[in-house]
């Protein structure tokens, strides 16, 4: 069955300190794929995503990931966090043309 | 812009009644989605429409549930004799997608869910 693994169920950083989540999907098709941010009390919001092209995309607040199709992954990274992004963090596949499937999710605390 | 609505956020309900949720999906937008969400997962889908047609139904919807769209704009959930295991967040969520197209039609937009809690 397909499935999204991310590795990091909790992660707990300090202020400007690197973020990199990872994600690993296991489908060997043509996916899009995507990354969701749930932050306190708010509702899901899409942070970046990758069809095609280029595999390294930026997406939003400073948030880039980097597809790597030989070893199924699509991993978040940010150079520099800040308390503002402490948040839950989800990896998504979209294997057909209508399912999103998501990974567990990774809670990110930052400690300012 | 509106984005995607859900009415009520908050439902709590005693075991063995009724409930009915509802999207209202960002207005253009063809295709309507729900998604179950439970404590420390993600996201699991259940069901979408194409405009009013239901064209997919995941396993995880058992009879008790059924979902319409009967005019391809808002849609309703409903829950038949709830039980605590229904106990969840219920998510919506809409794209404007069309048939053979690529990347950014596949894009979900979500709305804040409405969280369900059977006693």
């Amino acid at each position: 069955a397909q499935s999204v693994s991310q590795h990091n169920h909790h992660v707990i950083l300090s202020e400007a300190a690197s973020l990199e989540l990872g994600c690993n999907y296991s489908y060997g098709g043509t996916v899009n794929l995507f990354w969701y941010v749930q932050y306190p009390g708010q509702h899901l919001q899409l942070l970046l995503k990758y069809f095609s092209g280029d595999p390294l995309v930026k997406g939003i607040k400073g948030f880039e990931a980097e597809f790597i199709k030989s070893k199924f992954s699509f991993n978040l990274r940010k150079p520099s966090v800040q308390w503002s992004d402490t948040a839950e963090y989800f990896c998504a596949v979209n294997l057909n043309d209508y399912k999103l499937s998501f990974g567990a999710g990774t809670t990110v605390t930052v400690r300012a | 812009d509106t984005g995607v609505s859900q009415d009520p956020r908050h439902k709590i309900t005693k075991r063995g009644q009724n409930v009915t949720f509802r999207c209202d999906p960002i207005s253009e937008h063809n295709r309507l989605y729900w998604y179950r969400q439970t404590l420390g997962q993600g996201p699991e889908f259940l069901t979408y429409f194409q405009n009013e047609a239901q064209l997919e139904k995941s396993r995880l919807l058992s009879d008790r549930f059924s979902a319409e769209r009967p005019k391809g704009s808002f849609s309703t959930l409903e829950i038949q004799r709830t039980e605590q295991g229904d106990s969840a967040m219920y998510l919506c969520a809409s794209s404007l997608t069309r048939p053979g197209s690529l990347g950014r039609a596949y894009e979900q937009y979500f709305g804040p869910g409405t969280r369900l809690t059977v006693t």
